[in-house]
């Protein structure tokens, strides 16, 4: 079953714009992960934040996390053209068995 | 390159014939993954192997048959599919912690593209 649902769908913006992509999920989680996948490839693991963390950062990305809310939201600042992929956000269950769930993606278009 | 190894990269089959997906990890992990990817649908995780052992067969069609002979290797036997089962075939692997702490983190392969005819 579908767990995590990002928002939205589809962005388009320009070169050195920052990109916003949202995530909602329904149950307790572990940890949330957000990946990148590039047309037609594998996914590429890019942050994961635990469940007691509110915020985590890696380069151009910041992740944040409202357990509260049930929510996350990953910022990817002053984008680059090689940024275009669809971004996944995974939801890691308490019961920590590894299995993780995803969402069906944000598609991120960044034009030169 | 993820230390995920998944060959063919591209595979077409007819509904009547049978072949298989390989996945090779290099990472050292002790969990494997099969997901299924089609268009516009989320990611589906149809197996789980966890120290060679399945622990996860997310009612998956018996036309799908998983095969784990040791922690590095996992294959997808494919037989009598049909046309629906085109889409790309993710492996992934990733070392299964205890407890909260742990990480979790899934590396993927590249994918192998299948398309029945």
């Amino acid at each position: 079953s579908q767990q995590g649902e990002e928002d939205p769908q589809a962005l388009s913006i320009q070169e050195g714009e920052n990109a916003t992509m949202n995530c909602s999920y329904k149950t307790s989680i572990n940890n949330l992960q957000w990946y990148r996948q590039n047309s037609g490839r594998g996914l590429v693991h890019l942050i994961l934040i635990r469940s007691n963390e509110r915020e985590k950062h890696s380069g151009r990305l910041r992740v944040t996390l409202d357990t509260s809310k049930k929510s996350s939201s990953l910022l990817i600042t002053a984008s680059r053209a090689a940024d275009t992929a669809s971004y996944f956000c995974a939801t890691g269950g308490s019961s920590n068995t590894g299995k993780l769930i995803f969402g069906q993606g944000t598609t991120l278009q960044v034009k030169p | 390159e993820t230390g995920v190894t998944q060959t063919p990269r591209h595979l077409v089959m007819g509904m009547t014939n049978k072949k298989s997906l390989k996945c090779e990890q290099h990472l050292g992990h002790n969990a494997m993954y099969w997901y299924k990817q089609s268009a516009k649908k989320p990611l589906e995780l149809m197996f789980v192997y966890n120290f060679k052992e399945q622990t996860e067969n997310n009612s998956v069609p018996s036309r799908f048959s998983p095969e784990c002979p040791n922690s590095s290797h996992l294959f997808l036997h494919l037989h009598t599919l049909q046309p629906e089962d085109s889409a790309l075939y993710l492996c992934a692997s990733s070392q299964e912690g205890q407890g909260q702490n742990s990480g979790n983190t899934i590396y993927f392969g590249e994918g192998s593209w299948l398309t029945v005819v």
